[in-house]
C-alpha cells in the first residue's frame, strides 16, 4: 500500500529565510507525486506535481520540488520565504498505473513564519 | 483547472440531526470524492462518489452513516447522518479529469457539532 511520511509536524522559519520540507512515499512504482498547500480557513492548493521528466518541478508561489527516487523523496523548497507562506503544507501520492486512482495524503507540516 | 465550491461553507449542528453537504464542479469530471480533515489531523478519503452508482467507501466508512449522491458528472452530495460530537471536522469534495490526473479540491465545509 502507498503511504506518505512528513516527518516534520512544525516547522519555524524567519522571514526571508530558505525553506525545505521533507516528504518520503512509499510506492511500488514511480507515482505521481503532489505538493498542496492549506490556508487558515481555506481549502486545499495546489502547488506543483510531479509526473514525469524532469525531476525538479517548478510551482507557484516560488516553490519548487525534488523528485528522488533513491531516496524515495519529493522535497519542497524556497530560496526566501516570505510571511503569507505560513500555512499548512501536505505531500500526496497518487498512483501513476489505470484503475482505482486513490490519493494519499501526509500528515502535514505546519509552517510559522517569523519576522 | 477545476473550480470545485461547496456548501455549506460552515454549519453548528445538534446532536443527533443529519447534514448534507453540496459540491458542485464548474466542469464535468471523472471522479469526484469526499474527504474528512479531523483537528489537527491529514486528510482521510471517506469514499469516491461514483455516477449512477453507489458510492465506494473507505474501511471504516459506512452508507449509513455517509450517504452519497452523485447524479451527474459536476454535483454531489455527502450527508452525515446522526451526527454526534466526534463528527466535527472540516469535509472537503475533490474531482478530478479524465486527461490530467490533478485533484482538485473545494474550500470545505466546517463542521461542528454539539
Amino acid at each position: 500500500a502507498q503511504s506518505v511520511t512528513q516527518p516534520d509536524i512544525h516547522i519555524t522559519v524567519s522571514e526571508g529565510a530558505s525553506l525545505e520540507l521533507r516528504c518520503n512515499y512509499s510506492y511500488g512504482a514511480t507515482p505521481y507525486l503532489f505538493w498542496y498547500v492549506q490556508s487558515p480557513g481555506q481549502g486545499l492548493q495546489l502547488l506543483l506535481k510531479y509526473f514525469s521528466g524532469d525531476t525538479l518541478v517548478q510551482g507557484i508561489k516560488g516553490f519548487e520540488a525534488e523528485f528522488k527516487r533513491s531516496q524515495s523523496s519529493f522535497n519542497l523548497r524556497k530560496p526566501s520565504v516570505h510571511w503569507s507562506d505560513a500555512a499548512e503544507y501536505f505531500c500526496a501520492v497518487g498512483p501513476s498505473s489505470g484503475g482505482y486512482q486513490k490519493v494519499t495524503f501526509g500528515i502535514g507540516t505546519k509552517l510559522q513564519v517569523i519576522p | 483547472s477545476a473550480v470545485i465550491s461547496q456548501k455549506p461553507s460552515r454549519d453548528i449542528c445538534q446532536r443527533g440531526t443529519s447534514l448534507t453537504i453540496q459540491c458542485q464542479v464548474d466542469s464535468q469530471v471523472t471522479m469526484m470524492f469526499w474527504y474528512r480533515q479531523q483537528p489537527g489531523q491529514s486528510l482521510t478519503l471517506i469514499a469516491t462518489a461514483n455516477q449512477g452508482s453507489e458510492a465506494t467507501y473507505e474501511s471504516g466508512f459506512v452508507i449509513d452513516k455517509f450517504p452519497i449522491s452523485r447524479p451527474n458528472l459536476t454535483f454531489s452530495t455527502l450527508t452525515v447522518s446522526n451526527m454526534s460530537p466526534e463528527d466535527s471536522s472540516i469535509y472537503l469534495c475533490s474531482a478530478r479529469r479524465t486527461v490530467e490526473e490533478t485533484q482538485y479540491f473545494g474550500p470545505g465545509t466546517r463542521l461542528l457539532v454539539l
